[in-house]
C-alpha cells in the first residue's frame, strides 16, 4: 500500500545551522511531491513541488529539496536555518493511482535555538 | 496570486449541533477536496469532489458528513451532529489539471 513516513518527529538546530528533514514514500511508480509548513494554529503553506525532470528543486524561504528515485526520497533541505523557520513540516505526497489525493506524511516539527 | 478562501476561520458548536465549513475554491478549479487534521496529528483525507459528485471517501467521512456545492462559487462541508472528536482543522483544496493543488488556510472547528 502506499504511505509516506518521516522519520524524525522532532529536529532540533541551532540557528544559522543547516537543515535536512527526510520524506521517504513507498510506490511503485514516481508520485507527485510536496513540502508544506505549518506554523501552530495556522494552515498549509507549500515551499515546495516536483512532478518530473530535474531532480533538485527550489522552494521559497530558501529551501530546496531533492527527489531521488532510488530511494524513493525526497528530502528537504536549507543551508541556514533562521528562528522563524521552526515549524512543523509536512511531506506530502499524491499516488497518481489513488484518485489524485494527497497523502500526508506525519511530521517532522523543527525547534530552533538562538 | 489566486487563493481557496474558507470561513470561517474559527467555529465553536455544542455537541450533536449541526455545522457547516465553507469553501471558496479557485474559479478554474474542477476538483475539490476537504482535509482534516486533528489537533497535533497529520492532515488526512476526507473527501473529493468532481462535476457535482463525489468521486472517492475516506474511511472517516462517515453519515455524517456530507458535502456540496451549491452554486457556481461554494463547496461546503457538513456535519449533521458534530462529536467531541470532530474538533480538528478542516483544509479545502481545490485543483486544476494534475499540477494546480492549493489548500486554504482552514477552518478550526471545536467542538463543545
Amino acid at each position: 500500500a502506499q504511505s509516506v513516513t518521516q522519520p524524525d518527529i522532532h529536529i532540533t538546530v541551532s540557528e544559522g545551522a543547516s537543515l535536512e528533514l527526510r520524506c521517504n514514500y513507498s510506490y511503485g511508480a514516481t508520485p507527485y511531491l510536496f513540502w508544506y509548513v505549518q506554523s501552530p494554529g495556522q494552515g498549509l503553506q507549500l515551499l515546495l513541488k516536483y512532478f518530473s525532470g530535474d531532480t533538485l528543486v527550489q522552494g521559497i524561504k530558501g529551501f530546496e529539496a531533492e527527489f531521488k528515485r532510488s530511494q524513493s526520497s525526497f528530502n528537504l533541505r536549507k543551508p541556514s536555518v533562521h528562528w522563524s523557520d521552526a515549524a512543523e513540516y509536512f511531506c506530502a505526497v499524491v499516488f497518481n493511482n489513488y484518485g489524485q489525493n494527497f497523502v500526508f506524511g506525519p511530521g517532522t516539527r523543527l525547534s530552533v535555538l538562538p | 496570486e489566486p487563493e481557496v478562501t474558507q470561513t470561517p476561520s474559527h467555529q465553536v458548536t455544542q455537541m450533536g449541533q449541526e455545522v457547516i465549513l465553507r469553501c471558496v475554491p479557485i474559479s478554474n478549479h474542477l476538483y475539490f477536496y476537504w482535509y482534516r487534521q486533528i489537533l497535533g496529528q497529520k492532515v488526512e483525507f476526507l473527501v473529493s469532489f468532481y462535476n457535482n459528485e463525489i468521486s472517492e471517501k475516506s474511511e472517516i467521512f462517515d453519515d455524517q458528513f456530507s458535502v456540496e456545492r451549491p452554486d457556481g462559487s461554494n463547496f461546503t462541508l457538513k456535519i449533521r451532529s458534530t462529536k467531541l472528536e470532530d474538533s480538528a482543522m478542516y483544509f479545502c483544496a481545490s485543483r486544476q489539471g494534475d499540477y494546480g493543488y492549493t489548500f486554504g488556510s482552514g477552518t478550526r472547528l471545536t467542538v463543545v
